[in-house]
Formats: C-alpha cells, sequence, structure tokens
C-alpha cells in the first residue's frame, strides 16, 4: 500500500534562513510520481512539482530545489533565502502507476517565516 | 479564468440534509477528482472519472456518496442524510490525457467547505 510520511508537523523559521521539509514514501510499484504541493492560508492546493521514478536528477527552480533519493524513499523540498509569502502548508504526494491517478498526500507540514 | 471552478464554497447544512457540490474542470482536461480534506489532515482521495466514466472509488465514500460526471465535463458530489463526521472541505481536481498512469499533474479548485450542524 502506498504511504507518505512528513514528519515535521510545523517549521518555524526567520525570513532569509534556508529551510528543508521531509518527506518520506512507501511503495511497492517500481513506477510512481511523486509531487509537492503548496497550500497558502487561501486554502487552495497550488502545484510546485512532479517527479517520476526513473528520474532522480535534483531539481532547481528558484529558490526552490528538490532533493529525490530512491535508496532511501525520500523526496526532500528546501527553500533558499525563504521569505514571508513562503508561509504554508506544503503537503507530499504519491501516485503509483497501478493505483491509477489517486494522490496519496502526507498529513503536511506548516511552514511560517517570520519577518 | 480558466482554472478549477467549485460551487458553493461555503455550505452550512443541518444533520440529515442532502447536499450537492459542483466541480467545472480545466475545460481540455478528461479526468476529473474528488477529495476531501478535514482540519489539519491531508487531502484524501474519494474518487475519479475519466471523461464520464468514474474509473476508481475509495472505501471512504460511502452509500451516502455520490458523484455524477453525465457528459465528461463538469461533475457533482451528493451526500446525502449528512452526518457531523461530513464536515470538512471538498476539493476537484482536473488532468490532462496524455498518456496512462499518474503522471498527469492535478490542479485544484478553491474547494467547498461543508458544516454540518
Amino acid at each position: 500500500a502506498q504511504k507518505v510520511t512528513q514528519a515535521q508537523t510545523e517549521i518555524s523559521v526567520v525570513e532569509k534562513e534556508d529551510v528543508t521539509l521531509d518527506c518520506v514514501y512507501e511503495t511497492r510499484d517500481t513506477t510512481y510520481y511523486l509531487f509537492w504541493y503548496k497550500q497558502p492560508p487561501s486554502g487552495e492546493l497550488v502545484f510546485l512539482i512532479r517527479r517520476n521514478s526513473f528520474d532522480e536528477q535534483n531539481e532547481i527552480s528558484g529558490r526552490y530545489s528538490w532533493n529525490f533519493q530512491k535508496s532511501t524513499s525520500s523526496f526532500n523540498f528546501t527553500i533558499t533565502a525563504s521569505q514571508v509569502v513562503d508561509s504554508a502548508v506544503y503537503f507530499c504526494a504519491l501516485s503509483e502507476e497501478t493505483s491509477g491517478s489517486r494522490l496519496t498526500f502526507g498529513e503536511g507540514t506548516q511552514l511560517t517565516v517570520n519577518p | 479564468d480558466t482554472g478549477v471552478s467549485q460551487d458553493p464554497r461555503h455550505k452550512i447544512t443541518k444533520r440529515g440534509q442532502n447536499v450537492t457540490f459542483r466541480c467545472d474542470p480545466i475545460s481540455e482536461h478528461n479526468r476529473l477528482y474528488w477529495y476531501r480534506q478535514t482540519l489539519g489532515q491531508g487531502p484524501e482521495f474519494l474518487t475519479y472519472f475519466q471523461n464520464e466514466a468514474q474509473l476508481e472509488k475509495s472505501r471512504l465514500l460511502s452509500d451516502r456518496f455520490s458523484a455524477e460526471r453525465p457528459k465528461g465535463s463538469f461533475s457533482t458530489l451528493e451526500i446525502q442524510r449528512t452526518e457531523q463526521g461530513d464536515s470538512a472541505m471538498y476539493l476537484c481536481a482536473s488532468s490532462g490525457g496524455r498518456g496512462t498512469g499518474g503522471y498527469n499533474e492535478q490542479f485544484f479548485g478553491p474547494g467547498t467547505r461543508l458544516t454540518v450542524l
């Protein structure tokens, strides 16, 4: 069965600090997809990134970067030089090839960036 | 606006009443999903459609819940005989139909917040 664990319930940092959000997943499939979504206080989930299980290249997009390691079943998300606008709940999610399109989400990490 | 829209945004109802929510996906997307999110939790999958066909339903979807997508465009989610435990945010998402499997990014609507008194 698929499962996503985000062990950090809440993280609080001061603006300009770097912060890493952890995500560990469990799956029996060899083909799967990993996602990160952002949920700001307004409530709407915003898609950030998708990776497939065959592509372990790390990705950088502006201040955001993602580290995918199959050996440890982790897909961690780092925000560099955090800003107040980064304050939100961040969800990691998993989709298995054999389970159709459904996303299994972790419980989320509440990130608060203080000025 | 070309994003996913949901109506209503908020619904307050009394226990035992029926409620219906509507979701309009991104127009070119052929997949549509329903999720439920309770406070402090991640969204949980309920069901999804490819065009008008309902392809998967979660065990969370009790007999009181029914979803339709009659013409492969908008979808409705109905809850009959609501219970206080149904109080949650109901999220709709859509994705494009390129290929198979779960790689398609799902784009979410703003959700319908249901409160059952």
